[in-house]
């Protein structure tokens, strides 16, 4: 069974960074695409950022572009986000998610972690 | 950017009946590209669909997909008291993912 934990949300002021961890178990890591995907609060969900199984290609929401850096290590099984000059409409729970084979649907979701941004 | 819609918002319906989600593209996407997730208050999303059709593992066969082109399907054949939550349409195109609004499905 796949199992994704994410770990690191918290509350952080506007302009401040924060990086959240996703750690991994029941599957090959380094096999998959991985991708973080966002939902604030009361709305719908929305892709993040998404980073190939062994991750040299990296892709991003144009919303979180040049702000947010997402990066794994596959000998750790752990997924990253890096999260710099945080807005408030950047609070939201984070998923981290587990791409299929096929990389175009998310089939392992974690069960989130909130990240609140406000002063 | 392809956006997708999703009618109704909401639908309210009773244990048993028949619901029917739709899911409108802004243009054409591959039938390939097109996933189904139910997700339920405070939980994460759960895959249902891929592929437009494919029932994802342990999915129940009350739950089908459907459709090409710009519209796509998710029928629930008769809802179980479980089934009542949001549902989101998503699809994959140049490397980015797009999520519908989503259909809430409460209880009549």
């Amino acid at each position: 069974e796949v199992v994704l934990l994410e770990s690191g949300g918290g509350l952080v002021q506007p302009g401040g960074s924060l990086t959240l961890s996703c750690v991994a178990s029941g599957l090959s890591f380094s096999s998959y695409a991985m991708s973080w995907v966002r939902q604030a609060p009361g709305k719908g969900l929305e892709w993040v950022s998404a980073i190939s199984g062994r991750g040299g290609s990296t892709y991003y929401a144009d919303s979180v572009k040049g702000r947010f850096t997402i990066s794994r290590d596959n000998s750790k099984s752990t997924l990253f986000l890096q999260m710099d000059s945080l807005r408030a409409e950047d609070t939201a729970v984070y998923y981290c998610a587990k791409a299929l084979v096929s990389v175009t649907t998310f089939d392992s979701w974690g069960q989130g972690t909130l990240v609140a941004v406000s002063s | 950017e392809v956006v997708l819609t999703q009618s109704p918002g909401t639908l309210s319906l009773s244990p048993g009946e028949r619901a029917t989600l739709s899911c409108r593209a802004s243009q054409t996407i591959s039938a390939s590209y097109l996933a189904w997730y139910q997700q339920k208050p405070g939980q994460a999303p759960r895959l249902l669909i891929y592929n437009a059709s494919n029932r994802a593992t342990g999915i129940p066969d009350r739950f089908s997909g459907s459709g090409s082109g710009t519209d796509f399907t998710l029928t629930i054949s008769r809802l179980e008291p479980e089934d009542f939550a949001v549902y989101y349409c998503q699809q994959y195109g140049n490397s980015r993912f797009t999520f519908g609004p989503g259909t809430k499905v409460d209880l009549k």
